[in-house]
Formats: structure tokens, C-alpha cells, sequence
């Protein structure tokens, strides 16, 4: 089955500048890549996502990329904002299958005033 | 309506207590989701229900038993439950078809004493 390794597990910023979360994935069937967003005590809420047929994809301060052929994608954050802070999961999946969702471990990232 | 919503917020129970979480929604989703997940950890998958009918079991315990009593609606019946099983857990739903493309309930907090 998929296995996804995400890094780093806790990630601490200054407030403005960036943050990269980076994950890789085993199995090459997969094709589509989402990052969700969890604050304390609260349910995940997707945040970005990709497809294999995509190599970057960006949203205002958030942007993710993907190496196929190296199997990692990255989520990248600007001008990081005290209300970035939260646990980032990313995962994988195949699109178009029956496939569940496969989890990365998380990343804490705390943003310093 | 395209929210997730489930009860109870939070729940405390003792080992010998039976209880029951709810998870409602009312997107058109055919597939749902139970999962539970410890803090700072991933998701782990629990249960999927396809068209009302259970189609993956993750080897969940049988102090743990899912229903679904219609296409909107989605249960989990808890009977003497451990300490060790206090962890938030999480209703999702999805189109089949999209399971990659799931949306998150805000959880129910468990606490076992």
C-alpha cells in the first residue's frame, strides 16, 4: 500500500517569513496530493491540492509543488502569519479509484510574533 | 448545505457506559467516514460506508460499531470502551467515486475514564 513520510514533524518561523513542509510517497499510482490544515481542536480543512498532470500550483501565500519521477511534493507558505500556526498533514491518493486517503505524520508549525 | 456536522462536541463516558456519536450530512454524499485521531497524529480510517452499506472495516474493535441509517445519517456505538480509546474522532463524506475529495466533520472529543 501507499506510505507517506512527511518533514520536518515541528517547524518554528519568524512571523513573515516562509515555511516549506515537504513529503514524499511510495506508490506511483498515486496522482493526487492534498495539505489540510488543522488548528487545535479543530477538524482538518483542505487547503491546497494537486494532481500528478500539475507540477506547481499556488494560491495566494500558499503554493505546493510536485516531482513526480522523485515521488515528493512540498507545500510552501509566504509571509507566514501568526494564524498559519496549526499541524499540516499532507496525503495521497489516486484519483478516479476507490482509494482512500494515506496520511503523512504532520508538521507543527508555529509562526513567532 | 455543505457542512459536516456532528454531535456530541465533547464526551466523557466511563467504561461501562454505552453511547452513541452522530455525524449528519446533507450534500449528497454517498460515502462516509468514521475515523479517529490522537493529538498531533493523522486521521486513522476506521470505517467507510458506500451507499449505506459498510465496505471497509480497518480492524477496528468490536466495542466500536458504525451505522447507517440513511444516506445522510452516520453512527458510531461505543460499548466498554478503554482509556486509551479517548481521541477526537471524525465523521467525513465524500461522492463515490471522489473518495480522495473528503470533507471533515469538526469531531466529537472522547474522554474515557
Amino acid at each position: 500500500g501507499e506510505n507517506v513520510e512527511q518533514h520536518p514533524s515541528t517547524l518554528s518561523v519568524q512571523e513573515g517569513d516562509s515555511a516549506v513542509i515537504k513529503c514524499t510517497y511510495s506508490d506511483s499510482a498515486s496522482n493526487y496530493f492534498p495539505w489540510y490544515k488543522q488548528e487545535l481542536g479543530k477538524r482538518p480543512q483542505l487547503i491546497i491540492d494537486i494532481r500528478s498532470n500539475v507540477g506547481e500550483k499556488k494560491d495566494q501565500r500558499i503554493a505546493v509543488t510536485l516531482n513526480k519521477t522523485a515521488k515528493h511534493f512540498s507545500l510552501h507558505i509566504t509571509e507566514t502569519q501568526p494564524e498559519d500556526s496549526a499541524v499540516y498533514f499532507c496525503a495521497a491518493s489516486t484519483a478516479g479509484s476507490a482509494r482512500q486517503l494515506t496520511f503523512g505524520s504532520g508538521t507543527q508549525l508555529t509562526v513567532l510574533p | 448545505d455543505t457542512e459536516v456536522t456532528q454531535t456530541p462536541k465533547h464526551l466523557v463516558m466511563g467504561m461501562t457506559n454505552k453511547k452513541s456519536l452522530k455525524c449528519e450530512q446533507h450534500m449528497g454524499h454517498r460515502a462516509m467516514y468514521w475515523y479517529k485521531q490522537k493529538a498531533k497524529k493523522p486521521p486513522e480510517l476506521m470505517f467507510v460506508y458506500s451507499y449505506e452499506k459498510l465496505s471497509i472495516n480497518e480492524s477496528v474493535p468490536s466495542r466500536f460499531s458504525p451505522e447507517c441509517p440513511n444516506s445522510s445519517l452516520l453512527n458510531l456505538h461505543l460499548h466498554a470502551l478503554q482509556p486509551e480509546d479517548s481521541a477526537l474522532y471524525l465523521c467525513a463524506s465524500s461522492q463515490v467515486g471522489r473518495e480522495y475529495e473528503q470533507f471533515f466533520g469538526p469531531g466529537t472529543r472522547l474522554t474515557v475514564l
